[in-house]
C-alpha cells in the first residue's frame, strides 16, 4: 500500500497564484521529503523536513508537517510557468527498509 | 559524472526477450535504489543495495527480475523474457546513506518498451 498519498491528483491555476498541494502518510516517519519530476525526466528532490519541524522555506518553497495527523502540504507561492510538472511526496519508515516510498504525485500545470 | 546515469536511455525489445538496464551511481554514494514508473503513476520501488550489506528485494514484482551490484559501484537491472506489462520507466537513484537520512539523486531513467 502506499506510504504518502498526494492530493489534489491533478491541479491547474494561473500564473502568479499559489499552489497547494497535500501528502498523507500511514506510518511514523523521520522526515518527509518532496521531489518535482519534469515531463520524461528524472526526479530531482525539492525539500527534506524532519519529524521534529512544523514547517521549512526554500525560496518559493513552503512545507509544513503535521505529525499527529500525518500529514505535509507543499506551497508554491508565485508559480511559474517552470513550475509546471509532477510533485511527490515520500517517506522512508521509521523502522525497517530505508526505502523511500512514494505517492502518486499530483500533476500540476501552470497556464500563462 | 555529476550525476546518475542511466543507460540506455530508450529500449525497445520484443515480448520475450532479456534485457539489461544499467545505472552508475554518484561517485561515493553507498545507497542505490531501482525504482519502476509507469505511464502516469508513482514510483513503484524495486530493490536497494547499501554497502555490502544483502540488498532488500522486497520489490521486485517476479522472478524474471534480478539486479546486481558490483564493487559498490555500478548496478545492472536484468529482466528475462520480458512481457508487454514491463512496459515502464526504470529509474535508478543513489544516496550518501539511504532514504531514511537523506535525500535521493535520481537519473534521466530508461525508457523500456516491449512490443
Amino acid at each position: 500500500s502506499q506510504q504518502g498519498e498526494e492530493d489534489p491528483q491533478a491541479l491547474s491555476i494561473q500564473e502568479g497564484e499559489n499552489a497547494t498541494m497535500n501528502c498523507s502518510y500511514k506510518t511514523s516517519i523521520n522526515n518527509l521529503q518532496w521531489y518535482r519530476q519534469n515531463s520524461g525526466r528524472g526526479l530531482v528532490h525539492l525539500i527534506l523536513i524532519r519529524s521534529n519541524e512544523r514547517e521549512k522555506h526554500s525560496g518559493r518553497l513552503r512545507v509544513t508537517l503535521d505529525t499527529s495527523k500525518k500529514s505535509s502540504s507543499l506551497l508554491i507561492t508565485a508559480s511559474r510557468a517552470a513550475d509546471t510538472a509532477s510533485y511527490f511526496c515520500a517517506t522512508p519508515p521509521l523502522e525497517g527498509a530505508q526505502k523511500l516510498v512514494f505517492g502518486q504525485g499530483t500533476r500540476l500545470t501552470i497556464n500563462p | 559524472g555529476a550525476g546518475v546515469s542511466q543507460s540506455p536511455s530508450n529500449k525497445v525489445t520484443e515480448k520475450g526477450k532479456d534485457v539489461e538496464l544499467r545505472c552508475d551511481p554518484i561517485s561515493g554514494h553507498t545507497a542505490l535504489y531501482w525504482y519502476r514508473q509507469s505511464l502516469g503513476q508513482g514510483l513503484e520501488f524495486l530493490i536497494y543495495f547499501q554497502g555490502n550489506s544483502a540488498p532488500d528485494k522486497s520489490g521486485l514484482p517476479s522472478d524474471r527480475f534480478s539486479a546486481e551490484r558490483t564493487g559498490g559501484s555500478v548496478s545492472t537491472l536484468t529482466i528475462q523474457r520480458t512481457q508487454q506489462e514491463d512496459s515502464a520507466v526504470y529509474l535508478c537513484a543513489s544516496s550518501m546513506a539511504g532514504g531514511r537520512t537523506g535525500e535521493l539523486f535520481f537519473g534521466e531513467g530508461s525508457r523500456l518498451t516491449v512490443l
